[in-house]
C-alpha cells in the first residue's frame, strides 16, 4: 500500500465548479505539500503546510494531522486549472519527499 | 520561473550510455534533490545533497550516482542505462543559508529517452 493516497484519480469539472481533492497518509510526517504539474511536465509548489489551512488566491489547503488526511479546494474553477494536483509528505523521520500518485484535473469551459 | 535550471532539457541515447544531467539551484539554497518520473512509477525520490554532502538516499540505483560541487550545483550521473531509465528528471532545491527546512522549487525537468 502506497504511504500516500490520493483521491480521486481523474477528476472532471465544468468551469465555476468547486473542487477538493483528498489526500491521505500513512507516515508521520514533517509536512505536507501539494504540487501542480500542467501538461508541460513543469512543476510548482502550491502549498507546504504541517498543521491548520493555508490560502492562496483561489486555492486553498487544509491538514488534520491527528486524522493523517488533507484537502486542497479550488473555487470558482477555471480551464487553465486543469493539471495533475500531486501531494506529497515529508517524513518526520527522514528528509525525503514521498509522492501520492496524483490527480488529473480537467475544468471544461 | 522557479529560479532552479536544469540542462539539457531532452536528452537521446542508446542503451548502456552514460550521461550526466546538471542542476542549478535557487540562488542562496544549500539543499539539491533529485527525482525521477516515470509513466509507470510516478514520481520517485532519488537523493538529496546538503552543501555538499549527502544528506538522503531513496530509490536511486546503483548505476546512478549524484554529487553536489562547492558552488552548489548538482549532478547526476546515469550509465549503462537501460530502456526503463527513460523518465523525466527533475532537481528541486530548497534551504536558503542561514534559514531553515522550507518548500521546495522544482527545475524544468530533463526528459531522458534510452532507445
Amino acid at each position: 500500500k502506497n504511504e500516500v493516497e490520493q483521491s480521486p484519480q481523474n477528476l472532471t469539472a465544468q468551469e465555476g465548479e468547486f473542487i477538493t481533492i483528498n489526500c491521505s497518509y500513512s507516515v508521520g510526517i514533517s509536512a505536507l505539500h501539494w504540487l501542480q504539474q500542467h501538461p508541460g511536465g513543469g512543476i510548482v509548489s502550491l502549498f507546504m503546510l504541517s498543521s491548520g489551512k493555508k490560502k492562496h488566491g483561489r486555492l486553498i489547503a487544509t491538514i488534520n494531522i491527528q486524522e493523517k488526511h488533507s484537502s486542497l479546494h479550488i473555487t470558482a474553477s477555471h480551464p487553465r486549472d486543469s493539471a495533475v494536483y500531486i501531494c506529497a509528505v515529508s517524513p518526520a523521520t527522514h528528509d525525503d519527499m514521498r509522492f501520492g500518485a496524483g490527480t488529473r484535473l480537467t475544468v471544461k469551459p | 520561473d522557479s529560479g532552479v535550471t536544469q540542462t539539457p532539457k531532452h536528452l537521446i541515447t542508446a542503451t548502456g550510455q552514460r550521461v550526466t544531467l546538471r542542476c542549478s539551484p535557487r540562488s542562496g539554497d544549500l539543499s539539491v534533490y533529485w527525482y525521477q518520473q516515470s509513466l509507470d512509477q510516478g514520481l520517485q525520490f532519488l537523493i538529496q545533497y546538503y552543501n555538499g554532502e549527502e544528506r538522503a538516499k531513496g530509490n536511486i540505483l546503483e548505476r546512478f550516482s549524484a554529487q553536489q560541487f562547492p558552488d552548489l550545483h548538482s549532478e547526476l550521473n546515469l550509465s549503462s542505462l537501460e530502456l526503463g531509465d527513460s523518465a523525466l528528471y527533475f532537481c528541486a532545491s530548497s534551504v536558503p543559508r542561514g534559514g531553515t527546512y522550507n518548500e521546495q522549487f522544482f527545475g524544468p525537468g530533463t526528459r531522458l529517452t534510452v532507445l
